[in-house]
């Protein structure tokens, strides 16, 4: 059974740094591209970007390049979700998700339970 | 950029049918996938390629897609399905875009 587990809540403060986790099991980790969605309190989802656990290589949202990091370790079958300098607006629910590729098209079959951050100071 | 765009809401009657449309320029030629959140849960691939039914899921929940719009049509509607719904495409340059999303109720 594919399941993607993230790590807990947290509440931070702006200007603090966080990184939140997504380990993924039930199947090839190394096989499936792993994404980051943000979803603001009351609004929609936003793709934050991408990652293959495979080379590590990595692909962001223009609306957030430069604001996260997205890695993995791929030896512990986890992605994650970093920031350096956490701010009010970051406040949200974080989901990973795994992609899927195919003739099917390119959407995203699995989710994580997700992981809220809450920023307040 | 590549934009989805969804009523903000929808209401059907319990047993009726309920239709979300998703709009974007000539989104026929892409394919499109829909996700069902229901209130404090994750987001759940409902619809694939725009009619396939991931295993799971109802036979209920169908989709089409064609022109500049698609369509995910929930028929015989439970008070179980009232949840918001997205939209999904591809896009080679923005990557993955989702639709404004949907809150269906069901009477």
């Amino acid at each position: 059974e594919v399941q993607l587990v993230q790590s807990g809540a947290e509440v931070k403060k702006p200007g603090e740094s966080l990184k939140i986790s997504c380990k993924g099991s039930g199947y090839s980790f190394t096989s499936y591209w792993i994404g980051w969605v943000r979803q603001m309190p009351g609004k929609g989802l936003e793709w934050m970007g991408i990652i293959y656990p495979g080379d590590s290589d990595t692909r962001y949202s223009p609306s957030f390049q430069g604001q996260v990091t997205i890695s993995a370790d791929k030896s512990i079958s986890t992605a994650y979700l970093q920031w350096s300098s956490l701010k009010a607006s970051d406040t949200a629910m974080y989901y990973c998700a795994r992609h899927r590729e195919d003739s099917s098209g390119s959407f995203f079959d699995y989710w994580g339970q997700g992981t809220l951050v809450t920023v307040s100071s | 950029s590549y934009e989805l765009t969804q009523p903000l809401s929808v209401s059907v009657a319990l047993g009726q049918t309920a239709r979300i449309t998703c709009g974007g320029n000539n989104i026929g030629s892409k394919n499109v996938h829909w996700y069902q959140q229901k209130p404090g849960q994750a987001p759940v691939l409902v619809i694939y390629r725009d009619s396939n039914r991931p295993s799971g899921i109802p036979e209920r929940f169908s989709g089409s897609n064609s022109g500049n719009t698609a369509t995910l049509t929930i028929s015989r509607a439970q008070a179980g399905d009232e949840a918001d719904y997205y939209c999904q495409v591809w896009d080679s340059s923005t990557f993955y875009v989702f639709g404004t999303g949907t809150k269906v109720t069901v009477l």
